[in-house]
């Protein structure tokens, strides 16, 4: 069974860092590219990051650019997201995601709470 | 970049009744590889993540009550409630996986009438 599961949220300042972990079983991980998406509580999802399978190449969305960092593990089967600069509005639930295995999956999330 | 426009941002449906959601995307996401539209709904209640419902657009997932379906291809699909039941009071969104960024529409409401 296709699992992931988030860990590392939790309350940060503004301006603080916050590094979030994904750990996947189930599938050969180190063949699909792997993405992070977060949702404002009550609000519509937004994809955050993309890496390609062996880590090589990365993508993020304009509002977390240089602030963000994606990286992966594909000894320890693990996706992270490092993410520096933190902003209020940067307070949301993150799940990581893997497309087409044959359908999406994803984890339950982690939230991430930026507030003073 | 590729804008998912879901319609409409409510639906209220009697119990029993066929429940049904757009979603347009900006330009087609036909996959070349497999000749399959790379398109997903998911079911969203209150403190839950996403839960797949369809992928490949019409391929329903393991688990997924037939009474929902999806169709489309190129850039106009649809998801259907063939009978609405009280467990299926939810957001639900349509998304994109044929290129990045990811992209998804803002959400459908289904309630009941």
């Amino acid at each position: 069974e296709v699992q992931l599961v988030e860990s590392g949220g939790g309350l940060v300042q503004p301006g603080g860092s916050l590094r979030l972990s994904c750990a996947a079983s189930g599938f050969s991980f180190s063949n699909y590219y792997m993405h992070w998406v977060r949702q404002v509580p009550g609000k519509g999802l937004m994809w955050v990051s993309r890496i390609n399978s062996d880590g090589s190449g990365t993508t993020y969305a304009d509002s977390v650019k240089g602030r963000f960092t994606i990286s992966r593990d594909n000894a320890k089967n693990t996706l992270y997201l490092q993410m520096n600069s933190l902003r209020v509005e940067d307070t949301a639930v993150y799940y990581c995601a893997a497309m087409a295995i044959p359908g999406p999956r994803w984890g339950p999330g982690t939230l991430v709470t930026v507030s003073s | 970049d590729i804008v998912m426009t879901q319609s409409p941002d409510s639906l209220s449906v009697s119990l029993g009744e066929r429940a049904t959601i757009n979603c347009k995307s900006s330009q087609s996401v036909l996959s070349s590889s497999n000749n399959q539209n790379a398109l997903a709904w998911y079911q969203q209640k209150p403190g839950q993540p996403p839960k797949v419902l369809m992928y490949w657009a019409s391929t329903r997932e393991s688990g997924v009550p037939d009474r929902f379906s999806g169709s489309g291809s190129g850039t106009d699909f649809t998801l259907t409630i063939s009978s609405l039941q009280a467990e299926d009071v939810a957001v639900y969104y349509c998304q994109q996986y044929y290129t990045t960024p990811l992209s998804f529409g803002g959400g459908t409401k289904v309630e009941i009438k």
